[in-house]
């Protein structure tokens, strides 16, 4: 079945420690984004990317970093500089028809330890 | 900042009850209105969606209901489920936005029997 993997469901990062979360996508969909959300405050635009090798910076893009080396794979680090990382992160995609039609996946839920 | 604002943030209601979440929008350039529906520890999922230039779209018992000139925007459930119990996020995106969606706040919904 197509759709979204993020992983892992869950991950706890020390002080001070570089973490990366995984978002694959078999969708065939050229655009992703990342999307970090907190209680109370909804979803919030990390990074999104409408094509391989190019991706922009959304409302919060301070400490974190991404890279979209291929179509389906794009990754989110969150640094050591993010300073309050505890939080649900939810990767989505879109395809190029609909480009609003978001398909999310299941989320990585950090907690810093 | 382009803001979509949600009310209210919770909601109870009774099984077989009418649901109405409220949406306010500023940017005029927005024209699509996504509703989200999301379980916990799951990623949101597109539940029905509505463009500018019509007032009202139904689609089972979820009905957006969308006044342009005053820039609101709501969702109503007829005959709440307790299967509805879950998080609810007004969306809106718009041209010039890079196909980005901007998410209200979430209303948690809790239909009891």
């Amino acid at each position: 079945d197509g759709g979204i993997t993020q992983s892992p469901k869950y991950l706890f990062r020390k002080e001070g420690q570089n973490v990366t979360l995984s978002c694959e996508q078999n969708l065939n969909h050229d655009a992703m984004y990342w999307y970090r959300q907190d209680p109370g405050q909804g979803l919030r635009l990390i990074y999104y990317s409408q094509i391989v090798n190019d991706f922009q910076k959304g409302d919060i893009a301070e400490g974190y970093s991404v890279s979209r080396e291929k179509k389906e794979s794009f990754p989110l680090t969150v640094t050591s500089a993010q300073k309050n990382p505890t939080a649900f992160y939810l990767c989505a995609s879109t395809p190029p028809g609909f480009p609003y039609g978001y398909t999310f996946g299941s989320g990585t839920r950090l907690t810093v330890v | 900042q382009q803001q979509v604002k949600q009310s209210p943030q919770s909601l109870i209601v009774q099984k077989g009850g009418i649901s109405i979440i409220n949406c306010a929008y500023e940017n005029t350039a927005f024209d699509y209105f996504p509703w989200y529906q999301q379980f916990p520890g799951k990623g949101p999922a597109l539940l029905i969606a509505i463009r500018p230039d019509v007032s009202e779209k139904k689609e089972g018992r979820f009905t957006i209901s969308f006044n342009k000139s005053a820039k609101q925007f709501s969702l109503h459930i007829m005959d709440s489920q307790p299967g509805d119990s879950a998080t609810y996020f007004c969306a809106a995106s718009g041209r010039g936005g890079g196909n980005k969606l901007t998410f209200g706040t979430g209303t948690q919904l809790k239909v009891e029997l």
